[in-house]
């Protein structure tokens, strides 16, 4: 069964900093990987998905994540931080085929004036 | 665009309580499931469907049971609630899992059990 992790229950950056959010997951065959946003009291949305062939994949909100197959690796990324960003953010992985999502335990990201 | 609703949005129970939370979606979705999230826990998953009268246990299933009568509609009923329970739980919805197609959420129900 498909697991992930996420580095860091919690990230603190200042506005306009870059924002790097770790997620590792566990197998050797790409999965389908997403990462997911949650603003205070509401439910995920989905930031961007990963598209097989395609390494550096781009979302919302200035957004964009890498997949790195040799490193098992699918960190979230952005250039300049916003307040607006203050969420948590959650990485997803699945199998080929009709098998549930598997979440991370999710990354609170604060952002400081 | 009403999406996935889920109902009621605040619930307090007391122990041994039986109670069912709704969801509902109206984007023809095959696939429906259940997580509830706990602070330090992420989402976990307790119940999912791949369409009208398939249901499948997940992660953390005891103590939850869960219908798929409809395309639409998906309940998860506590059968006699424990204060191990007290938690929030999200209704989501998706085309098939391995078509891709990202999930769709409800805006949570919120448990206190007593």
């Amino acid at each position: 069964a498909q697991s992930v992790t996420q580095l860091g229950s919690h990230v603190s950056v200042s506005e306009g900093a870059l924002v790097l959010l770790r997620c590792n997951y566990s197998s050797s065959v790409p999965p389908y990987l997403f990462w997911y946003v949650q603003y205070p009291n509401q439910g995920l949305q989905l930031l961007l998905k990963y598209t097989t062939g395609a390494t550096l994949v781009k979302g919302i909100n200035g957004f964009e994540a890498e997949f790195k197959k040799s490193e098992t690796s699918f960190h979230l990324t952005k250039p300049s931080a916003h307040m607006s960003d203050a969420a948590e953010y959650f990485c997803a992985v699945s199998d080929y085929g009709n098998t549930p999502l598997v979440f991370g335990k999710g990354t609170r990201l604060s952002v400081i004036a | 665009n009403a999406g996935v609703t889920q109902t009621p949005k605040f619930q307090v129970l007391k122990t041994g309580q039986s109670m069912t939370l709704q969801c509902a979606q109206d984007m023809n979705h095959e696939y429906m499931s259940w997580y509830r999230q706990d602070p330090g826990m992420g989402l976990r998953l307790i119940h999912y469907s791949v369409g009208a009268g398939i249901t499948d246990q997940g992660e953390v299933p005891n103590g939850y049971n869960v219908s798929r009568s409809t395309t639409e509609d998906f309940p998860l009923r506590l059968l006699s609630a424990a204060p191990s329970q007290t938690s929030v739980y999200f209704c989501a919805s998706s085309s098939l899992p391995d078509s891709n197609s990202p999930l769709h959420f409800g805006n949570g129900t919120r448990l206190t059990v007593t």
